[in-house]
C-alpha cells in the first residue's frame, strides 16, 4: 500500500512566522504535489515536483516555496505566514502524469 | 484549461444507485477522467479512472460517451459510509491537474 505521510495534522502559527510542512512518500514515486483546500474552492494546486530538485508552479504559488532534496520528501515553505494562508494542506504523490495520485491525511494550518 | 462542472450536492438513500455527472466540455485528446472520494478530515482517495466508454471496478462504474464532454460516476447500492465529497478530475499529461468543485453526497438511512 502506498503511504503518504505529513509531518503534522494540526499546526498553529503566528503571522510572519516561517512555516515548514513536510511530506514523505514510501513508493519511490517521481511526482509529488502540494494542494490547499478551502471551503467552496475545492483543491487547488500550489506546486508540484516531477523529480528531485525540480519544481513547477501550480495555480496558486504566491506566498509559497517548495524544496525536494530527496525523492521521497517534498516540503512546502511559507516564508512569512499570513492569515489568508489558513487552510488544509494536502500532499500527494504519483508515479506518472496520468497515474493515480495518493494523498496524505492533510495538515490543518491556522495562522493567527 | 479543461474545467469540470458537477452538482454541488446530492441526496440518496441506502441501497439506491447513485449517478453523479460531470461536465468537461474542453477535454483534450490526451486527458483521462478520474474520480476521487473524500471523507471529512482526510485526503482524497482514488475511485476510478477512464478514457472512453465504460470502466468498472469493485467500487464503481464510470460511463463516458463518445464525445467525452461528460462522464457519469455510478455507485451501486450506496450505504451510509458512501457519504462523502466526490471529485471529478481531468488529468492532463503535463502534470497540471484540475479538480472540480466536488459533489457532496449524503446517503440517508
Amino acid at each position: 500500500d502506498v503511504k503518504v505521510t505529513q509531518s503534522s495534522r494540526y499546526l498553529v502559527k503566528r503571522t510572519g512566522e516561517k512555516v515548514f510542512l513536510e511530506c514523505v512518500q514510501d513508493m519511490d514515486h517521481e511526482n509529488m504535489f502540494w494542494y490547499r483546500q478551502d471551503p467552496g474552492l475545492g483543491l487547488r494546486l500550489i506546486y508540484f515536483s516531477y523529480d528531485v530538485k525540480m519544481k513547477e508552479k501550480g495555480d496558486i504559488p504566491e506566498g509559497y516555496s517548495v524544496s525536494r532534496e530527496k525523492k521521497e520528501r517534498f516540503s512546502l515553505i511559507l516564508e512569512s505566514a499570513s492569515t489568508n494562508q489558513t487552510s488544509m494542506y494536502l500532499c500527494a504523490s504519483s508515479s506518472g502524469p496520468q497515474e493515480t495520485q495518493y494523498f496524505g491525511p492533510g495538515t490543518r494550518l491556522l495562522v493567527l | 484549461l479543461a474545467k469540470t462542472t458537477q452538482p454541488i450536492s446530492m441526496d440518496s438513500y441506502e441501497g439506491q444507485e447513485v449517478n453523479i455527472t460531470c461536465s468537461h466540455n474542453n477535454i483534450a485528446t490526451n486527458d483521462y477522467i478520474t474520480w476521487y472520494q473524500q471523507f471529512p478530515s482526510q485526503g482524497p482517495r482514488f475511485i476510478i479512472q477512464g478514457y472512453k466508454t465504460k470502466v468498472t471496478n469493485e467500487v464503481a462504474s464510470l460511463f463516458i460517451p463518445a464525445d467525452r464532454k461528460s462522464s457519469t460516476l455510478s455507485l451501486p447500492r450506496v450505504s451510509l459510509s458512501d457519504t462523502a465529497v466526490y471529485y471529478c478530475l481531468v488529468d492532463r499529461s503535463s502534470y497540471k491537474l484540475i479538480f472540480g468543485s466536488g459533489t457532496r453526497l449524503l446517503v440517508r438511512p
